[in-house]
């Protein structure tokens, strides 16, 4: 059974500080990791996608793959008040046309 | 704009009804996806389609029927085998290989009256 966890939080940060999410895997086959944004009510945003150990920077935003650890992060710089929301980790296996499996999410608070 | 549409927003469903929900992509996407979501969880997979014509079953299909017979279309049936249908119904669509992304339709809110 492939599993993801994240811890639901919630995670309160404050604002312009760094929020860090973190991401475990059970697969050792899964190829590339996702981070979504999902805002309550929403359907989720594509962040980031990661496929290669080592750390990938999109703005504020950098994930980190370690794949020895099973260990995906998220990391947000400068956090703002609009980036309160539940942050989803997934992962897929190669190709990732069989469907990613998804964490329960971390909730984000940014305090002002 | 290219996108997917999920039809209706908001959905209820009387005991023993059938219940369609409509996912419409304009990507030119090979791959769709049906995922549930229940308060507090992740998604879980409910079945998924690589190409026209074939579909195969995710973790929880049962209660759950499916079809592909245009690239752009991929409708979900909750039959009255799915016990507890009140959830929140998302698509996505990808491309497939090393640069995909998966992405989500609106969702659709089902509730069983």
């Amino acid at each position: 059974q492939k599993e993801v966890e994240q811890n639901s939080g919630p995670l309160s940060v404050p604002e312009g500080a760094i929020a860090s999410l973190n991401c475990t895997y059970s697969d050792r086959g899964s190829q590339s990791f996702f981070w979504y944004r999902q805002y309550s009510g929403k359907s989720p945003e594509l962040i980031m996608f990661i496929y290669s150990n080592g750390d990938k920077e999109d703005g504020r935003f950098t994930a980190q793959l370690n794949k020895a650890s099973q260990y995906v992060s998220l990391l947000i710089r400068d956090s703002q008040p609009s980036d309160s929301a539940t942050y989803l980790c997934a992962a897929a296996g190669w190709g990732g046309a069989d469907g990613l499996t998804f964490g329960k999410g971390t909730h984000l608070i940014i305090q002002p | 704009d290219g996108g997917i549409t999920q039809s209706p927003k908001y959905l209820f469903r009387k005991e023993g009804q059938n219940v369609t929900l409509s996912c419409e992509q304009n990507l030119n996407h090979d791959a769709m996806y049906w995922y549930r979501q229940d308060p507090g969880q992740g998604l879980r997979l409910i079945y998924y389609s690589q190409i026209v014509n074939d579909f195969q079953k995710g973790d929880i299909a049962e209660g759950y029927s499916v079809s592909r017979e245009k690239k752009e279309s991929f409708p979900l049936t909750v039959t009255s085998a799915q016990k507890n249908p009140t959830a929140f119904y998302l698509c996505a669509s990808s491309e497939t290989g090393e640069n995909y992304g998966y992405t989500f339709g609106s969702g659709t809110r089902l509730t069983v009256v």
